[in-house]
């Protein structure tokens, strides 16, 4: 059965500093992985997806994803921390015969100033 | 752009009420999907529509139903309201396959008292 992890439900960065955001995920074929960003009161709204392209995915508002089979893991990353990017952070995971995408518990990131 | 529009954004219901929840998608999207979100649970899917009249339980349907008799209108029914159902209700859309992401409405806080 396909699962997702991320490690942290809260993260806590200064303004200026790498966001890393860690997800590893369980599948037995050939994972479709996304990352999704909710700010308060809000729907989820893409980040980025890796559909077995480029394994370094970029998406939007600086962050990018790198896809790493041999540790079935898709951690996000940001250079660098701006304040409007506290929010929580989703990672999710599905394959190509299924329409439902399995949801990670999220991450809630903090930008301290 | 794609939108996917909920009827409402905060609602505030009696114990055994009967609640429905609109969703509605401009993008002729097959799939639509409910889910609720708690703290600490992340989003939990309640039931999927793959086409009209057609639907699939998720994870926790239990005092749900759901109705589409239009592509792109997906409405959730709480048949009698309880005090456990109080949650944020999200609505996503998405064409077919695992490859296609899913797009969120706004949200409904739903409260019940």
């Amino acid at each position: 059965a396909q699962s997702v992890t991320q490690l942290g439900s809260h993260v806590s960065v200064s303004e200026g500093a790498l966001v890393l955001l860690r997800c590893n995920y369980s599948s037995s074929v050939p994972p479709y992985l996304f990352w999704y960003v909710q700010y308060p009161n809000q729907g989820l709204q893409l980040l980025l997806k890796y559909t077995s392209a480029a394994t370094l995915v970029k998406g939007i508002n600086g962050f990018e994803a790198e896809f790493k089979k041999s540790e079935t893991s898709f951690h996000l990353t940001k250079p660098s921390a701006h304040m409007s990017d506290a929010a929580e952070y989703f990672c999710a995971v599905s394959y190509y015969r299924d329409d439902k995408i399995i949801f990670g518990k999220g991450t809630r990131l903090h930008i301290l100033p | 752009d794609v939108k996917v529009t909920q009827s409402s954004r905060y609602l505030v219901k009696r114990t055994g009420e009967k609640v429905f929840l609109e969703c509605v998608q401009d993008m002729d999207h097959e799939n639509m999907f409910w889910y609720r979100q708690d703290p600490g649970l992340g989003l939990r899917l309640i039931y999927f529509s793959y086409d009209v009249k057609m639907k699939e339980k998720g994870d926790i349907p239990e005092g749900y139903s759901v109705s589409r008799e239009k592509k792109e209108r997906f409405s959730l029914i709480l048949e009698s309201a309880s005090t456990n159902q109080t949650s944020m209700y999200l609505c996503a859309s998405s064409q077919m396959t695992g490859r296609n992401e899913q797009y969120f409405g706004p949200g409904t806080r739903l409260t019940v008292t």
